[in-house]
């Protein structure tokens, strides 16, 4: 059974600090991993997405590599602005399965000016 | 810009009552979803859909029905409210490989 895996639970960085989240899966045969974020009592925005064919996706400041054989993403975070501050959320879709996000329970990110 | 819209962003009921929570999305996606998410759990799944009048459960449907008479709006049914349904709920919906869009959430709260 497929279990996403985010470490650590909570970060906290000064403003202007580059930083990385981890993400973790334990089945490989996975069709897309998604980076999500969520700020305070909002619903979630999607980030990124990366195919299973794909090492990695870029938007702006943010970067998100996948290593499928070793069931591993990392969201890096370019020069961190207090307005990053957020829980940012990985899920992934397992292959086989196209519709359903296997979730993790975020990373509780705050940056302070 | 896909725009999901959650009926109620807050919403107080009763134990015992039906409770209907309503989402509508504007983009003719064919995948909707319906999530509880609570402190320490994360977001849990508890029904989607995949076209008009098709519904599949998610992990969690005990105590839930679901509705999709047309593609843009996905119903979630309480039968019989009970304290333990007190989360957010969240919707989302998505075309297939896409990211899925999500609305602002309903903060569900039975008395």
């Amino acid at each position: 059974k497929q279990e996403v895996t985010q470490i650590p639970a909570a970060l906290s960085v000064p403003e202007g600090e580059n930083l990385v989240l981890n993400c973790s899966f334990t089945d490989s045969a996975i069709y897309n991993l998604q980076w999500f974020r969520q700020d305070p009592g909002k619903g979630l925005t999607s980030l990124l997405l990366i195919q299973s064919s794909q090492r990695e996706q870029t938007s702006g400041r943010l970067n998100a590599s996948l290593d499928k054989s070793s069931g591993r993403s990392t969201l890096y975070i370019a020069a961190s602005q207090p307005g990053d501050s957020a829980t940012y959320l990985c899920a992934v879709i397992n292959a086989g399965n196209n519709r359903k996000l296997i979730w993790g329970l975020g990373t509780s990110l705050g940056v302070n000016p | 810009d896909v725009k999901v819209t959650q009926s109620s962003r807050y919403l107080v009921k009763r134990t015992g009552e039906k409770v209907f929570l309503e989402c509508v999305q504007d983009m003719d996606h064919e995948n909707m979803f319906w999530y509880r998410q609570d402190p320490g759990l994360g977001l849990r799944l508890i029904y989607f859909s995949y076209d008009v009048k098709m519904k599949e459960k998610g992990d969690i449907p005990e105590g839930y029905s679901v509705s999709r008479e047309k593609k843009e709006r996905f119903s979630l049914i309480l039968e019989s409210a009970s304290t333990n349904q007190t989360s957010m709920y969240l919707c989302a919906s998505t075309r297939s490989n896409q990211p899925q869009h999500f609305g602002d959430g309903t903060r569900l709260s039975i008395l």
